[in-house]
């Protein structure tokens, strides 16, 4: 297992169409998180997966969002009519069950440039 | 709500020890953890606190005090490769919240 892949790397769209990323978790890593970083601030938690249940996601993400995990294996990440202000990095990251030394393993990430 | 201070920005030099802060005030805390990033990269892992103390890792040693929820990171012999951001998270149950990062430059 090479870690955490994410495709596109990158994605230039313009404003008001609808763009999907996709990440492919370390394979025996049941939980998978979705970030978004802009430039000088760190990761902002997006939405939490365990297996293929959706537990929870960020009061700070607007409805266009959603994300799916359908086997609990990759996960997809649709952003609908987009705005200049998605333009971000979107991280993926995977990290083992439990509450102990379960770091998260993150992605390469997904840099969405809205025209 | 969560919240993680750190200082924006550092400068130090090559060969020196330089220590980067973290202030926390998190609903819950399940561990703390550092991570590196350079710029236009993933961040990766460095290292994790859960108990009080020291945890040292080669040149990278990370310090925790729970009741003061305050930790540093310490990055003994400083190379050029060590700028790059460095991002404090904690762990609240399932999810991790990361400060806005510091950004350290190392100058020869």
């Amino acid at each position: 297992d090479t870690g955490v892949s994410q495709d596109p790397r990158h994605k230039i769209t313009k404003r008001g169409q609808n763009v999907t990323f996709r990440c492919d978790p370390i394979s025996e890593h049941n939980r998978l998180y979705w970030y978004r970083q802009t430039l000088g601030q760190g990761p902002e938690f997006l939405t939490y997966f365990q297996n293929e249940a959706q537990l929870e996601k960020s009061r700070l993400l607007s409805d266009r969002f959603s994300a799916e995990r359908p086997k609990g294996s990759f996960s997809t990440l649709e952003i609908q009519r987009t705005e200049q202000g998605d333009s971000a990095m979107y991280l993926c990251a995977s990290s083992l069950p439990g509450t102990g030394l379960s770091e998260a393993f993150f992605g390469q990430g997904t840099r969405l440039t809205v025209v | 709500g969560q919240n993680i201070d750190q200082p924006t920005e550092m400068t130090a030099t090559e060969g020196a020890i330089v220590q980067i802060n973290c202030t926390y005030q998190t609903s819950g805390f399940n561990g703390l953890f550092w991570y590196q990033q350079h710029a236009g990269e993933a961040p990766t892992f460095l290292s994790y606190n859960v108990l009080d103390g020291l945890e040292e890792k080669g040149r990278f040693s990370s310090f925790l005090s729970r009741s003061k929820g305050y930790s540093y990171l310490l990055l003994k012999e400083l190379q050029m490769k060590d700028s790059a951001s460095y991002l404090c998270a904690v762990r609240n149950f399932n999810k991790f919240y990361f400060g806005s990062g510091t950004k350290l430059n190392v100058k020869p």
